[in-house]
């Protein structure tokens, strides 16, 4: 059964900085993962969407890597801003059916 | 493109009632929905996956009498919360997948009060 925990829970930093997000899971035989936004009380905005043949993918001034074989992806955040202030979620997906399975998410707040 | 669209966005009930949740796809076609439930400060659960056309596969340990689940077309599947209790309190949302190359997408949530 896939596992995935997210380091840190919470994080609070001025803005301007550039900041790391951890994900690691259990099951490296992943078909992809997918790092997604959540602001308090709303739905799920997708970040980025890494296929378990690539290394990373960039989208403005977000990062993210894959190590498949280690379990592992990284999130950064370049110059924070407090726009960027969310629940972000990482979720590999795989298994029968592909499902989602979801870490708990690191609780970021970026002060102005 | 990709868009989920699901509603509503709140709805207080009173204990005993059902409630209908709807999700559709907008612009593309989806064989497959997912139903997952969030609870306050935790993550995303899984509680089910809708099938266009059959029965929906549940996760273990969610009561398919309670939470009844209708892929009716290739864009519409509805979770219906029957009997509705104070502790089915939650906020749920649902997702589909355009396609293995875009990733999922996910609707706005419902924010489920029972009272």
């Amino acid at each position: 059964k896939q596992e995935v925990t997210q380091i840190p829970a919470a994080l609070s930093v001025p803005e301007g900085e550039n900041l790391v997000l951890n994900c690691s899971f259990t099951d490296s035989a992943i078909y992809n993962l997918q790092w997604f936004r959540q602001d308090p009380g709303k739905g799920l905005t997708s970040l980025l969407l890494i296929q378990s043949s690539q290394r990373e993918q960039t989208s403005g001034r977000l990062n993210a890597s894959l190590d498949k074989s280690s379990g592992r992806s990284t999130l950064y955040i370049a110059a924070s801003q407090p726009g960027d202030s969310a629940t972000y979620l990482c979720a590999p997906a795989g298994g029968y059916g592909n499902k989602l399975v979801f870490g708990a998410g690191t609780i970021l707040r970026v002060k102005s | 493109g990709a868009v989920v669209s699901q509603h509503p966005s709140r709805v207080i009930c009173k204990s005993g009632t059902s409630v209908k949740i709807e999700c559709r796809s907008l612009d593309f076609q989806a064989t497959t929905m997912f139903w997952y439930r969030q609870f306050p400060k935790q993550s995303l659960m899984l509680m089910a996956t809708s099938n266009e056309g059959s029965k929906a596969t549940y996760e273990q340990g969610v009561e398919k009498d309670k939470f009844l689940i209708n892929h009716a077309s290739l864009t519409l599947s509805t979770l219906t919360v029957t009997s509705a209790h104070p502790e089915d309190s939650s906020f749920y949302i649902c997702s589909a997948d355009p396609s293995r190359d875009y990733g999922y997408t996910f609707g706005s949530g419902t924010r489920l009060t029972v009272v």
